[in-house]
């Protein structure tokens, strides 16, 4: 089992839908929680940093952790073809001694047609 | 803001050279600084973190004499490819963070080419 799984997609939705992207995760010790956006042949950009459980919201974003189900997501309202992209999950726990090292989901390839 | 850029984006040479990627940190100092690579459709694969000062920490199963990683300052790591091969192909991504209870901000990539 991997430690963190995230169905690849591909997620196909019309302008203006609510998207809702998800991740499992199998390690009870992971306590930061980060959403991040890649466009092709671009690094990734942070979109939502959580730590522990609870919710976060940002602008359309809204980043959910759920730790009791070992589970999260990232909700985009209003979504815009500019939204189109791979979205990855990543996690790490407070360990120190591994530098904090994250663990990615596969991502979800999101395309938002207009 | 915690931009990292990344140079060049977009590199294409012989069999045999030696490429060398600079990551930097451009407004914020950063204690470590990763390196991945990452294969088409593919999520990133770490390759190495190092922090400021100390030599870098390599990840099973990645050459630390192919790939040589310096961090000579808080706001520059270096990655160079030795004598890159066509199978050295792929994209190369650099992240920096600030401290260890902070995320991760990545540059725009590496596309290396090997012909």
């Amino acid at each position: 089992q991997k430690e963190v799984e995230q169905d690849p997609g591909p997620l196909s939705v019309p302008e203006g839908a609510i998207v809702s992207l998800n991740c499992t995760y199998s390690n009870s010790a992971f306590q930061y929680f980060m959403w991040y956006r890649q466009y092709s042949r671009k690094g990734p950009e942070l979109l939502m940093y959580t730590y522990s459980s609870g919710n976060k919201e940002d602008g359309r974003f809204t980043a959910q952790v759920d730790k009791s189900s070992k589970y999260i997501s990232l909700f985009i309202r209003d979504s815009q073809p500019s939204d189109s992209a791979t979205y990855l999950c990543a996690m790490s726990d407070s360990r120190a001694g591994n530098n904090r090292k994250l663990i990615w989901g596969l991502g979800t390839s999101l395309a938002v047609n207009p | 803001g915690a931009v990292v850029s990344q140079h060049p984006s977009r590199v294409i040479c012989k069999s045999g050279t030696s490429v060398k990627i600079e990551c930097r940190s451009l407004d914020f100092q950063a204690t470590t600084m990763f390196w991945y690579r990452q294969f088409p459709k593919k999520s990133l694969m770490l390759m190495a973190t190092s922090n400021e000062g100390s030599k870098a920490t390599y990840e099973q199963g990645v050459e630390k004499d192919k790939f040589l990683i310096n961090h000579a300052s808080l706001t520059l790591s270096t990655l160079t490819v030795t004598s890159a091969h066509p199978e050295d192909s792929s994209f190369y991504i650099c992240s920096a963070r600030r401290r260890f209870d902070q995320p991760q901000h990545f540059g725009d990539g590496t596309r290396l080419s090997i012909l």
